[in-house]
This record gives structure tokens, C-alpha cells and sequence, in this order.
């Protein structure tokens, strides 16, 4: 299985600042045939499911503010939030969809 | 618009099978993965499986051996089954659209809340 690791577990940002969340994969998730990252962000607030964030490493979901970007390749990745805001507060995961089982990271705890 | 929508029983006891289905309305069926996805409170997401409405599948071999996940295309909708169940697979359990060759989960269901206790 592919191991995502991501760090820091937790950060506290003051509003209008930057976050940043990293992640990693034990195994590469770049698809040389089409030059293609499978690795998604997606950001959790409580009670809800997960909402997709990114895909591809740094295609923004539709309706997703410009804020969130993500960048990186092969193994290690990065979700960027900048300027920060209020209802930005949520847990953070990425997840490689490059094989099966298909890995989440463990999370990231972004509060203000 | 895709809307994802699920159901089934919420509370268990040891040793009962764990079964969830899952209805999708709107978009195409025929072009996706179909996933299932579980959270056991306060933690993390854990990957189950998936199908296509081919019938291919593909499970996390953490639960392979109790986990079968099935489809119905004439309903377009696909369900979970997860045998033997204890403690450890109280959850959250969620259906979400599945890989294509672009993203995974860009639709989810609501979530279900499913309680193993004797």
C-alpha cells in the first residue's frame, strides 16, 4: 500500500495569513503517460463529508476559491491556503488515487 | 447536478453483517468508479473499495475476505456489505463517486453512522 504521511498533524494560522500542509507518498503517483499527479486534497468541516479541494496535485475543484492551491509531484505534495479565513477552519487530508487501496493521509488540523 | 444519497441500519451488534446502499441521481453512472469510504469517530478516512458499474471491483485487503460491494444499474445504485462486524468497524460510513481518470470524490452521500455494540 501506498503510505501518505502529512505534517504538521495540527497549525493554528491567524486570519489572513498562510497555511501550508505537506504531504507525502512512500511510492511515486506521477502518471508518465500523461505527466499527471494522482494525489487530491480535500477539506473536512464536522459533520459533513470531505469536500474535494484539488485533483491532479493542482487542478482547483470547480467552486473552489483561488485561495486553495496545491502544487508538488511524484512524492511530496503541498496544500497552500492563503490569506486565511474564518471558514477555512476544518481538518485537511490528501489521498493518492494513483492504485488500489486507494490512501489517505491522516490529517491536518487548521485552526485560527 | 449529481446528488448521492444513502441508507441503511445504524446500529449492530458483534458478529451481525453491515449493510448500506447507495443512489445516485443525475450524471453518468456508466463512466465512474463508485466508491464506499468509512471514519471511525475522531479519526481519520479509511478507503473500503470500489466498483464500476462494469462490475469490476477493487477492496482494501485490511478488509477483503468480509467486505463486498455490489452494484444495481438498473437503479444506479450500488451497497456495501461488511460480514463478522465488531467494535472496530464503528463509523461513519460514506458512498462517493469514484476514480475516473481525472479526480475522485467530487460527490459524496451524506453519511451514515453505523454503531457496533452488544
Amino acid at each position: 500500500d501506498i503510505v501518505m504521511t502529512q505534517s504538521p498533524d495540527s497549525l493554528a494560522v491567524s486570519l489572513g495569513e498562510r497555511a501550508t500542509i505537506n504531504c507525502k507518498s512512500s511510492q511515486n503517483v506521477l502518471y508518465r503517460v500523461n505527466n499527471k499527479n494522482y494525489l487530491g486534497w480535500y477539506q473536512q468541516k464536522p459533520g459533513q463529508p470531505p469536500k474535494l479541494l484539488i485533483y491532479w496535485a493542482s487542478t482547483r475543484e470547480s467552486g473552489v476559491p483561488d485561495r486553495f492551491s496545491g502544487s508538488g509531484s511524484e512524492t511530496d505534495f503541498t496544500l497552500t491556503i492563503n490569506s486565511l479565513q474564518a471558514e477555512d477552519v476544518a481538518i485537511y487530508y490528501c489521498q493518492q488515487y494513483y492504485t488500489t487501496p486507494r490512501t489517505f493521509g491522516q490529517g491536518t488540523k487548521v485552526e485560527v | 447536478q449529481v446528488q448521492v444519497q444513502q441508507w441503511g441500519a445504524g446500529l449492530l451488534k458483534p458478529s451481525e453483517t453491515l449493510s448500506l446502499t447507495c443512489a445516485v441521481y443525475g450524471g453518468s453512472f456508466s463512466g465512474y468508479y463508485w466508491s464506499w469510504i468509512r471514519q471511525p469517530p475522531g479519526k481519520g478516512l479509511e478507503w473500503i473499495g470500489e466498483i464500476h458499474p462494469s462490475g469490476s471491483t477493487n477492496y482494501n485487503p485490511s478488509l477483503e475476505g468480509r467486505v463486498t460491494i455490489s452494484v444495481d444499474t438498473s437503479k444506479n445504485q450500488f451497497s456495501l456489505k461488511l460480514n463478522s462486524v465488531t467494535a472496530a468497524d464503528t463509523a461513519v460510513y460514506y458512498c462517493a463517486r469514484g476514480a475516473d481518470n481525472a479526480k475522485t470524490g467530487d460527490y459524496w452521500g451524506q453519511g451514515t453512522l453505523v454503531t457496533v455494540s452488544s
